[in-house]
């Protein structure tokens, strides 16, 4: 099985950078997700990191070490508009993509 | 292109009654997984299914179940409610399904049980 920890709750300012960190255990691994969900909506896909390393894109990065079973999800110059939950996820092999509880963030102006 | 479409959006029944929820993948997509989502727990998966056989299965009684039609679209099924299967219903689709591709989610259907 696997087990995915990540904090409950973040709060950060306007143009303020925020890091949401994930670690987890998995019996195999085939890749690591970000997904953001607003309230009352779908989740949807932000990132994919299967190697060591940061992978950037915009605004948003995510980070994997797979030795440590870490990942962080860095946004830049935070905007109300990203006031969400961010989920990390994982891959376990012969399974399915299963989910952590998920990061509220609260950006305020 | 259209995205996953999932109905109805709401739902209310009562204990002991039974449930069918829908989803339509986007078109071409022939995965189609299935989540629950509630505060506490989070994202738990259900079931994935790939042509119309269920690959995957989470830790859910027996009283979940689900079944894929040769379009791809999907069907989940909870018989004798119980007020904890209160929750938004997920489903998400992907071209040929884990372990490296990324999902695509419909809104969901969130039911209530009473």
């Amino acid at each position: 099985g696997q087990n995915i920890d990540q904090p409950t709750e973040m709060t950060a300012t306007e143009g303020a950078i925020v890091q949401i960190n994930c670690t987890y255990q998995t019996s195999g691994f085939n890749g690591l997700f970000w997904y953001q969900q607003h309230a009352g909506e779908a989740p949807t896909f932000l990132s994919y990191n299967v190697l060591d390393g940061l992978e950037e894109k915009g605004r948003f990065s995510s980070f994997l070490s797979r030795s440590k079973g870490y990942s962080y999800l860095l946004l830049k110059e935070l905007q109300m508009k990203d006031s969400a939950s961010y989920l990390c996820a994982v891959y376990q092999a012969g399974t399915a993509l299963i989910f952590g509880k998920g990061t509220t963030l609260s950006v305020s102006s | 292109k259209a995205g996953v479409t999932q109905t109805p959006r709401y739902l209310i029944k009562t204990r002991g009654q039974q449930v069918t929820l829908s989803c339509s993948p986007i078109s071409g997509h022939r995965s189609v997984s299935w989540y629950q989502q509630t505060p506490g727990q989070g994202l738990q998966f259900l079931f994935e299914y790939f042509s119309e056989t269920q690959r995957n299965k989470g830790n859910f009684p027996g009283r979940f179940s689900g079944r894929q039609f040769s379009n791809s679209r999907s069907e989940m099924n909870v018989s004798t409610l119980e007020l904890g299967d209160s929750a938004l219903y997920l489903c998400a689709s992907s071209s040929t399904g884990p372990p490296n591709e990324k999902l695509f989610f419909g809104s969901g259907t969130q039911l209530s049980v009473l």
